[in-house]
């Protein structure tokens, strides 16, 4: 099983510009998560997707939007990228909307230039 | 509100050191929390839930419900215990993370 896996890996782009971000969730699991980490900091929940909908959102403004496939893996699509989203992004996913944790990717790098 | 605080963005101790990782969280309710572990050039990973009072890598942290904390300790560190370390609060509303900034652990051989 290779776990949860997210691409690109890295990623520039010129602000303004839209961007996708793939994430297919480890085997079995059902539930998607993606965190926003900037550098030093720790990681903020963005959104979070079961089920096909998105179940809970966090501080984030409405460029950030996502989507999930029947086949669990999901994209975060960024619109009208800024400086200051320029980040990791990172993908969680869980079979049990978390209860007992989440298995994470090793995150798409993005880079807004 | 909801928030996890880890007060030392930085811990070095020599190996053999006994090591405490702090953890405070705010949280109206019962709180679930974890710790996360990041090896350098490795994906975030979980080391300990508190549900399951286990001990991983000689790890423990235990929930004091009355100081709002989830202190991470070990004995005895290793030196392959250098890594970022995050404690994370869920939110039973609905399953959300809630990370603190991180601890860095260097331990000095």
């Amino acid at each position: 099983d290779a776990g949860v896996t997210q691409s690109p890996t890295h990623l520039i782009k010129t602000r303004g510009q839209q961007v996708t971000l793939r994430c297919s969730p480890k085997s079995g699991h059902d539930t998607v998560s993606w965190y926003q980490q900037a550098l030093g900091q720790g990681p903020q929940f963005i959104f979070q997707y079961y089920e096909e909908e998105e179940r809970q959102r966090g501080n984030f403004p409405d460029r950030f939007s996502g989507h999930q496939f029947p086949n669990y893996s999901s994209e975060l699509n960024v619109n009208a990228l800024l400086l200051g989203d320029s980040a990791l992004y990172l993908c969680a996913s869980s079979p049990d909307r978390g209860l007992y944790g989440y298995t994470f990717g090793s995150g798409t790098r993005l880079t807004v230039v | 509100a909801q928030r996890v605080t880890q007060p030392e963005k930085l811990l070095s101790v020599f190996k053999g050191a006994p090591v405490e990782l702090k953890c405070n969280y705010s949280y109206s309710g019962s709180p679930e929390l974890f710790w996360y572990v990041q090896y350098s050039r490795q994906r975030l990973q979980l080391l300990l839930r508190h549900i399951s009072r286990e001990s991983i890598k000689g790890f423990t942290a235990d929930l004091n419900k009355g100081e709002t904390s989830f202190h991470l300790k070990k004995p005895f560190a290793q030196e392959e215990d250098s890594a970022m370390y995050y404690c994370a609060l869920k939110d039973n509303q609905g399953g959300k993370l809630i990370f603190g900034q991180g601890t860095e652990l260097s331990v000095k051989p």
